[in-house]
């Protein structure tokens, strides 16, 4: 059961322009949605992460908006560059009690960004 | 450079030998994962370890056993290799608030 649905499975944007990922959750015990870049041949890597107390938040040209009521968060990539194409993943995470508090992924993004 | 070390980083194996993938990171996170990543199925879980001394099953534990070394240390073995196995193998960790540092990957074929 797949409990982070992400959309949509691949995306190509013109150099300049803002690629949109949306992902939705089931979970309200989710407390933390960070994304993961990942180049081919690389392992993903920490992009950016939101928690649940606020509605957005930026770090340089990427913006996670975050809707806690809709149970939906979204990546943008402002003015988007060719050494941006790469896959994107979204995650969540649970605050549960212990120590199960494994990452739950997306089936992630394939972008290209064309010069 | 810290972070986590994975090898091999490619390996091809005959259907039915045995090989252990090996992971280690020296970032001292309690937690480390690995992962099978596969074309449109995203990263799934093999197993994970929340901390030195215990491991639990992911998504997809059949054909693999791993083993908690220490704190640094998380191996992966495939007692009998099948194709389906042929897969990149991702190991990652974190502590226990913050987010996965990943390997770089084996590339593991089965023939």
């Amino acid at each position: 059961q797949q409990q982070v649905k992400q959309s949509p499975q691949s995306l190509i944007v013109q150099k300049g322009g803002i690629p949109i990922i949306n992902c939705a959750y089931e979970n309200t015990a989710f407390d933390y949605f960070p994304w993961y870049q990942q180049f081919p041949g690389k392992g993903p890597a920490l992009l950016i992460a939101i928690r649940p107390d606020v509605s957005e938040k930026k770090e340089g040209r990427f913006t996670i908006s975050f809707n806690k009521s809709a149970k939906q968060f979204s990546l943008h990539i402002m003015d988007s560059q060719p050494g941006d194409s790469a896959t994107y993943f979204c995650a969540a995470r649970g605050f549960n009690a212990g120590n199960n508090r494994k990452l739950i992924w997306g089936l992630g993004t394939s972008l290209a960004v064309n010069p | 450079n810290a972070g986590v070390t994975q090898t091999p980083k490619f390996q091809v194996l005959k259907t039915g030998q045995s090989m252990t993938l090996q992971c280690a990171q020296d970032m001292n996170h309690n937690s480390m994962y690995w992962y099978r990543q596969d074309p449109g199925m995203g990263l799934r879980l093999i197993y994970y370890s929340a901390s030195e001394g215990t491991t639990d099953k992911g998504e997809v534990p059949n054909g693999y056993n791993v083993s908690r070394l220490n704190k640094r240390e998380f191996s992966l073995r495939l007692e009998s290799a099948a194709p389906s196995q042929t897969s990149v193998y991702f190991c990652a960790s974190s502590p226990e608030f913050g987010g996965y540092t990943f390997g770089s990957g084996t590339r593991l074929t089965v023939v």
